[in-house]
Parts: structure tokens; sequence; C-alpha cells
């Protein structure tokens, strides 16, 4: 198995607050992603990075940012936490892009 | 952003039990991917239909890609309880990004 973990794994905030989501890899993987899934809609892509410093937006963008200082660090941020961001997030790393992603476990995130 | 529908969007059946599922697009594309999400993981790539018609098989997991590159399904036979979970179809979008479908839920029971 791939080496990603991330933290938290479950969150529980209020609206208006902001939230940091991490995703850490040990597999030294060049792209790094952050997907959100919800039912109905598979996983949707917000953020990708392509290497330290460099990223781009995915699908459904609005309202995260996200930063990547080093190689094995992805982070997500969510600048003020709405209750349309209650979600399930996934992490996934990938040396080849889009020929094969390896997933996280997923953090749980609830904003009230 | 071309639409990956699949169908059917939720599923039980009994152990034993054969199934198909479906993964449909109005475009053409250069490959399909077939993930499974078992409860409370990330999904897991299981395989990469690239030809069309090409048809790969994983145990008792048969994958095909239509004749068009514009569809794909996927056939279990026997079912069992260790095959629930959500299978997800993917097309590369381009070089560096995957776009998923809608996916399937299925439920095994014994």
């Amino acid at each position: 198995d791939a080496g990603i973990t991330q933290s938290p794994r479950h969150k529980v905030t209020e609206t208006g607050t902001p939230v940091t989501l991490r995703c850490h890899q040990t597999e030294n993987h060049r792209y790094m992603y952050w997907y959100r899934q919800d039912p109905g809609h598979g996983l949707r892509l917000i953020h990708y990075s392509y290497g330290v410093k460099d990223t781009d937006k995915g699908e459904v963008s609005d309202g995260y940012s996200v930063s990547r200082s080093k190689t094995e660090d992805f982070l997500l941020t969510l600048e003020s936490a709405t209750s349309s961001q209650t979600s399930v997030y996934f992490c996934a790393i990938s040396n080849t892009g889009s020929n094969e992603q390896f997933f996280g476990p997923g953090t749980r995130l609830t904003v009230l | 952003t071309q639409l990956l529908e699949q169908s059917p969007q939720f599923l039980s059946i009994q152990e034993g039990e054969n199934l198909t599922v479906y993964c449909n697009s109005s475009s053409v594309f250069s490959s399909l991917q077939w993930y499974r999400q078992e409860p409370g993981e990330g999904p897991v790539l299981l395989v990469t239909v690239v030809t069309g018609g090409e048809v790969k098989k994983l145990k008792r997991l048969t994958f095909q890609f239509g004749d068009a590159r514009k569809d794909s399904s996927l056939h279990i036979t026997a079912a069992q309880p260790g095959d629930t979970g959500l299978y997800l179809c993917a097309y590369r979008y381009n070089t560096d990004k995957l776009i998923f479908g809608t996916g399937t839920r299925l439920q095994v029971f014994p």
C-alpha cells in the first residue's frame, strides 16, 4: 500500500471557522490531489499539485485553497467553513498523474 | 468536463448472484479506469481498459470497454460479501487529472 496518511481523520467545526486538512506521503510521488466525496457525486477534484509550490484548480475549488511547500505534504484549507463543505475528503498521490492514483483513508468533516 | 454516468446507483443482491454495472458517456475516451472503494477506505484501482472492445478479467470480475470507447461495464460472477463497496469508473481528462463517475454502491448479503 502507498504510504499516505491524512489528518485529522474526523473533525467537527462550526460555520465560519478556518479548517486545515493535512495529507502526508512517504512515497516521494510527484502529484498530490484533494477530492471531496458526496452521495450521488462520486469523487470531485478540488485542487491538485504537480510539484512543490505548483498547484492548479479542479472542478470544485471555490472556498478552498491549497499549499505544498515540500514533496511529502499537501494542505487543504477552508478559509471560512460552510455547511456545504460537510463532506468526506480524500487525498491521493501519483507518480504518473492520471494513469493511476493511490488514495488515503479520508477525513470526515462536519460543519455545523 | 464530460459526464460519466454510472448505473445502477444502488444494487443489493444475495451472495452467489451475478450482476453488471455500467459506466456511460457521450464522449470517446482514450482509456477508462475502474476503482473499488470499501466502506471507510479510499478507492483502489482495479483495472484500466484502453482498447475498444477490450475485455479484462480479475478473478470473478470481468471488465469490458465498449467498441466505440464511450462506455464500459463491470460484470461480477457469483458475488460474495467481500465484493461489497462503491465501484467508480474514471477517465483521464489530461495527463494530470482523472474525472470520476457518480459510482455504483453494491451490497452483497450472505
